[in-house]
């Protein structure tokens, strides 16, 4: 079956130092891949999505995320935290025949001043 | 463009009652999702359209949820009777060649 997976369930950073957030994935071909992030009380916005091409995908935010085939990750960096980014990450994918969003079941991200 | 619009952003009702949950698309969309978001089950689809036709409910927890889309710019939810573990936030989505955008959700107590 068709899913996402995000091991971490909350991390705390602090302020200025790096984050990675990982995700994997299991889907018979390369799905597209999306990261979104959710503010307390918010919406999904979207940061950053892959569909094909350069490995390397740049989003809004400072955010980067990496596609590895070999692994199935679609892992998410930056490569310094503000406090301001503290908020809870999903990372989703579509694929196959359907356009079917799948949602990973998100990391929560704490920042430390 | 304005996004996905839904509506109400917040309702409250008591069980047993009929809620219904609205959605305007971005125009051009052609597929429209209906997410629901849990502390203990995150984001689960509900169902999706593609071109104002049901292409899979699976995700419908029971017959008391029902969704349609009568035109390409507006759809509902709607769950009768309600009951208080359906309190949830409710997301609507409209996508086009693989962009997804959300609305700011709907926000539902059912006491």
């Amino acid at each position: 079956a068709q899913s996402v997976t995000q091991p971490d369930i909350h991390i705390t950073v602090s302020e200025g130092a790096s984050l990675e957030l990982r995700c994997n994935y299991s889907y018979g071909a390369t799905p597209y891949l999306f990261w979104y992030v959710q503010s307390p009380g918010q919406g999904l916005q979207l940061l950053l999505k892959y569909f094909s091409g350069d490995t390397l995908v740049q989003g809004i935010k400072g955010f980067e995320a990496e596609f590895k085939r070999s692994q199935s990750s679609f892992n998410l960096r930056k490569p310094s935290v503000h406090w301001s980014d503290a908020a809870e990450y999903f990372c989703a994918a579509t694929g196959g025949a359907t356009n079917k969003l799948i949602f990973g079941t998100g990391t929560l991200l704490a920042v430390q001043p | 463009d304005a996004g996905v619009i839904q509506s109400p952003r917040h309702e409250v009702t008591e069980m047993g009652q009929e809620v219904t949950l609205r959605c305007k698309p971005i125009s051009g969309h052609d597929y429209l999702f209906w997410y629901r978001q849990t502390m203990m089950r995150g984001l689960e689809l509900l169902i999706y359209f593609n071109n104002n036709v049901p292409i899979d409910d699976s995700g419908m927890p029971e017959d008391r949820f029902s969704a349609k889309m009568p035109n390409a710019s507006f759809s509902t939810l709607k769950i009768q009777p309600s009951e208080p573990r359906d309190s949830a936030v409710y997301f609507c989505a409209s996508s086009r060649q693989g962009g997804y955008t959300f609305g700011s959700g709907t926000r539902l107590t059912v006491v």
